[in-house]
């Protein structure tokens, strides 16, 4: 079964500076796909952004690029310019290919961000 | 746009009491999920559908029953609360194009607090 790790419970930001958040996951798949999924206060699970294991180029979503390492099975997500609204839980989340197989969560990263 | 929506949004019930959670998506997607989110621990998959009249046991199903009455909904029913059932529960949905569209994301509800006493 595939596992997805978050070492970080928590981290924090100056506003307007960068940071990364780290995942790791355990898969014996050459297929699959990566997400980082954001929750605000308000709970909502809001995609950030996704990357397809398959492609060598790193996904980039305005101010969120990730660092997708396939051989080391990394995936991390860089938040640039950080904002307030950024404050949230972040989940990195793993899916197979093949079928409509669900997604596998880390436990996730809290982020704050200092004024 | 509705999206995904779960009812109700906050209920406590006694021990062995029973309860369904209902999930509705009015975005035609083939598949249906419910997890739980406990804190440190993330979303854990309880049960999913993968289309309209099958359903699957997820990562930790035993407590819970689901029902896929159509397509666009989806019940979690819990038969004799227990407070190890207390938590937060997020019903999704994706929409499957092909073997090799899996990175269609899920989309998911608002979440329903569950507190059992």
């Amino acid at each position: 079964a595939q596992t997805v790790t978050q070492s970080q419970p928590e981290m924090s930001v100056q506003e307007a500076e960068t940071v990364t958040l780290s995942c790791t996951y355990d898969t014996s798949e050459s297929d699959y796909y990566l997400f980082w999924y954001k929750q605000p206060p308000s709970r909502q699970m809001i995609l950030v952004i996704r990357q397809e294991a398959y492609k060598q180029q790193n996904a980039t979503e305005n101010r969120f690029s990730v660092n997708f390492q396939k051989a080391a099975k990394s995936f991390s997500l860089k938040i640039s310019d950080s904002q307030l609204g950024d404050a949230a839980m972040y989940f990195c989340a793993y899916r197979s290919d093949g079928g409509n197989t669900p997604l596998v969560f880390g436990k996730g990263t809290r982020l704050s961000v200092i004024a | 746009n509705a999206g995904v929506t779960q009812t109700p949004k906050f209920q406590v019930l006694k021990t062995g009491q029973s309860m369904t959670l209902q999930c509705a998506q009015d975005m035609n997607h083939n598949s249906m999920y419910w997890y739980r989110q406990d804190p440190g621990m993330g979303l854990r998959l309880i049960y999913y559908s993968a289309s309209e009249g099958t359903t699957d046991k997820g990562e930790v199903p035993n407590g819970y029953n689901v029902s896929r009455l159509n397509k666009r909904e989806f019940s979690l029913r819990l038969e004799s609360a227990a407070p190890s059932q207390t938590s937060v529960y997020f019903c999704a949905s994706s929409y499957l194009l092909g073997l090799t569209l899996g990175n269609q994301p899920q989309h998911f509800g608002d979440g329903t607090r569950l507190s059992i006493l």
